[in-house]
């Protein structure tokens, strides 16, 4: 079926540190990719999108990279700060057409001071 | 300009009850989509309007239904309501729908079905 996973549900990182969030995605198929950071409360907001002509897309502190070979995303965070702390989620286009998303379950990040 | 906006912000409701939750969407935006966010999950999506008829649905029952009006707000309803239900319901916003657009997500309103 339709599923995206993380590999880990808590990452715990050292204020300055940079972190790692990583994704597996099961549809092959699949051609778009998208980063999303939600806060306590709050809805989910976008951070970066790849595409899969593409394995690498860097943006303000964050970096994606994509390994179609075996399906997997990573999340960079360079420099992580306590605004950082939240759940990440990856998610997959579903359809084409209507930019149904398909979210994988979220890594939980906490920063610590 | 307002982002995503979503109508209550939490409510509590009984089994067997019916709800309605509502989302303005982003300014310029035209389609809207629902998914559920239980504890600890992902979002799962459940239906997506544009052009006030709804162009794709995730797997829920037919007990979830909705509307779109003519100025692009939606609404959500949700008939004879399960424990189950208890959830975050988000509305996403977007441009026409298509894949690439960026969707813009609310805040989100807090059901709890006792």
């Amino acid at each position: 079926g339709e599923s995206v996973g993380l590999h880990l549900p808590t990452l715990s990182v050292q204020e300055g540190d940079n972190s790692i969030i990583n994704c597996a995605y099961s549809n092959s198929a699949s051609d778009y990719f998208i980063w999303y950071k939600q806060e306590s409360g709050k809805g989910p907001q976008f951070i970066i999108d790849i595409r899969s002509n593409m394995d690498k897309r860097q943006g303000q502190r964050v970096t994606v990279l994509l390994n179609k070979t075996v399906k997997h995303l990573s999340l960079q965070i360079a420099a992580t700060q306590p605004g950082d702390s939240a759940v990440y989620f990856c998610a997959e286009i579903g359809s084409s057409n209507t930019g149904k998303l398909i979210f994988g379950q979220g890594t939980t990040l906490q920063v610590k001071p | 300009d307002a982002g995503v906006t979503q109508s209550p912000t939490h409510l509590i409701k009984t089994r067997g009850q019916q709800v309605t939750l509502r989302c303005s969407p982003k300014s310029g935006h035209d389609t809207v989509s629902w998914y559920q966010q239980a504890l600890g999950q992902g979002p799962q999506f459940i239906f997506q309007y544009y052009e006030e008829e709804e162009r794709q649905r995730g797997n829920f029952p037919d007990r979830f239904s909705g509307h779109q009006f003519p100025n692009y707000s939606s609404e959500l309803n949700v008939n004879a309501l399960l424990l189950g239900d208890s959830a975050l319901y988000l509305c996403a916003s977007s441009l026409d729908g298509f894949s690439y657009n960026e969707q813009f997500f609310g805040p989100g309103t807090r059901l709890t079905v006792l």
